[in-house]
């Protein structure tokens, strides 16, 4: 199976800075990975795919980048509602796994 | 509008059964993968088994596998997961979730709201 890592864990930052949150895969994933934010007592939900494309309605301050076994997503002008927990996913091959988790606040 | 919406939810003992449903709509529902992911409390997401469009293929995770077996109806649009022999360690919010796939590229790019299952002795 494909490890998932993500750094930090927990990142605290204010409104209108840039937050970067990084994720490694264990084995080659090629770009076929996600990110998703997960909202307290909501489902997740997807905000890229493919490493690097956005979902269709997410706002452009999310990018994805990297790509084989480093990727990134990055936040930037962060808004109050961006609070959450996010996580990678690689779809590489199943069983599909998913990194710990990076909770972001916002002061 | 995608909808998955998930039920079954329930308190069991531990060694009991649960039977899971997720209803589609919005979608052509026999043309989708269903993966399943669930959530312990206060825990991330762990993937636990998927079912391809016509239900000739299936995946599953290593904890559940021999436990769990994933059916699905395309004729009224439900994905069914037959839960046995539950242990306390599969106590989580169950989402169900499309798959979205293009070039063999397959993400979950839909979810439903979740149904809660707790296993206790």
């Amino acid at each position: 199976d494909i490890q998932m890592t993500q750094s930090p864990s927990t990142v605290s930052a204010s409104v209108g800075d840039s937050v970067t949150i990084t994720c490694r895969a264990s084995q080659y994933t090629r770009n076929w990975l996600a990110w998703y934010q997960q909202k307290p007592g909501k489902a997740p939900s997807l905000l890229i795919y493919d490493a690097s494309s956005l979902k269709d309605g997410v706002p452009s301050r999310f990018s994805g980048g990297g790509s084989g076994t480093d990727f990134t997503l990055t936040i930037s002008s962060l808004q109050p509602d961006d609070s959450a927990t996010y996580y990678c996913q690689q779809y590489n091959s199943y069983p599909w796994t998913f990194g710990p988790g990076t909770k972001l606040e916002i002061k | 509008e995608v909808q998955l919406v998930e039920s079954g939810g329930n308190w069991v003992q531990t060694g009991g059964s649960l039977r899971l449903s997720c209803a589609g709509s919005g979608f052509s529902f026999p043309n989708f993968v269903i993966s399943w992911v669930r959530q312990a409390p206060g825990r991330g997401l762990e993937w636990v088994l998927a079912i391809n469009g016509r239900g000739s293929a299936t995946y599953y995770s290593d904890s559940v596998k021999g436990r769990f077996t994933v059916s699905r109806d395309n004729s009224g649009n439900t994905v069914s997961v037959q839960m046995n022999n539950l242990r306390v360690e599969d106590t989580a919010l169950y989402y169900c979730a499309r798959e979205f796939c293009s070039g063999g590229s397959c993400y979950l790019d839909f979810w439903g709201h979740g149904t809660p299952v707790t296993v206790s002795s």
